[in-house]
């Protein structure tokens, strides 16, 4: 098994709204990612949990709060978004992170649009 | 600070060969990628290169390194219809906080 699996793969949510989402694998990678892609941009980093400890936040607002119950799962709740909150996120594994972090498997994404 | 540049766009002829362009900046990189993404897709890792490399071949693709000028290549032979996505090169960053960082991706199409 290669894969990640994100759900869902669509949300849309108002600005009061409290979701989440909900991002697993089963490869045993012990470094899982939170990406953010805007329209036409490239993925940008949010969160990296190693071992299941938060690793890199990068100055992520706090309307957005990752969570990683175990090894394979990985959360991202979402509180009070704004609009401009629309994207695609991207849930990332790889079998370390470190200095030498190789491949990332990414999921196909949760699509959220915030009315 | 890291940063990887792409141009943004390439078109070619189905069938002709495909070459897309990245410059990095941060010397350390360990190791450079190519992933593609496709409509509504999440990215897909198609080849990576250690940097104490300077080719490396894969079926249809190519990957050169020249780490001097800190440029990476993607050459795609024989461009199929299904080639048609947008190509990110990313390094990972040898620092010990490590990211792996995208440029901003080379949309290929493809002409019959």
């Amino acid at each position: 098994d290669t894969e990640v699996t994100q759900t869902p793969k669509h949300l849309v949510m108002g600005m009061t709204n409290k979701k989440s989402l909900k991002c697993e694998q089963h490869m045993g990678h012990r470094a899982m990612y939170w990406y953010k892609q805007k329209a036409k941009k490239p993925p940008e980093l949010m969160f990296v949990y190693s071992y299941e400890k938060l690793s890199i936040n990068e100055s992520v607002p706090s309307r957005f709060s990752p969570e990683c119950p175990n090894s394979s799962l990985l959360n991202l709740h979402l509180h009070a978004l704004q609009p401009e909150d629309s994207a695609l996120y991207l849930c990332a594994s790889s079998q370390v992170w470190g200095p030498n972090t190789g491949e990332l498997f990414f999921g196909e994404g949760s699509r959220l649009t915030v009315l | 600070g890291e940063d990887v540049e792409q141009s943004l766009f390439l078109s070619v002829r189905e069938g002709d060969s495909s070459v897309i362009n990245c410059t990095y900046t941060d010397s350390s990189s360990t190791y450079l990628y190519w992933y593609k993404q496709e409509p509504g897709a999440g990215l897909q890792l198609l080849t990576y290169i250690f940097s104490n490399m300077d080719m490396k071949q894969d079926q249809r693709l190519t990957v050169l390194l020249n780490k001097k000028d800190k440029h990476l290549s993607l050459r795609i032979a024989d461009t199929q219809t299904g080639d048609s996505a947008i190509y990110f090169c990313a390094e990972s960053s040898g620092s010990s906080a490590s990211k792996i960082i995208f440029g901003s991706g080379t949309r290929l199409s493809i002409r019959p």
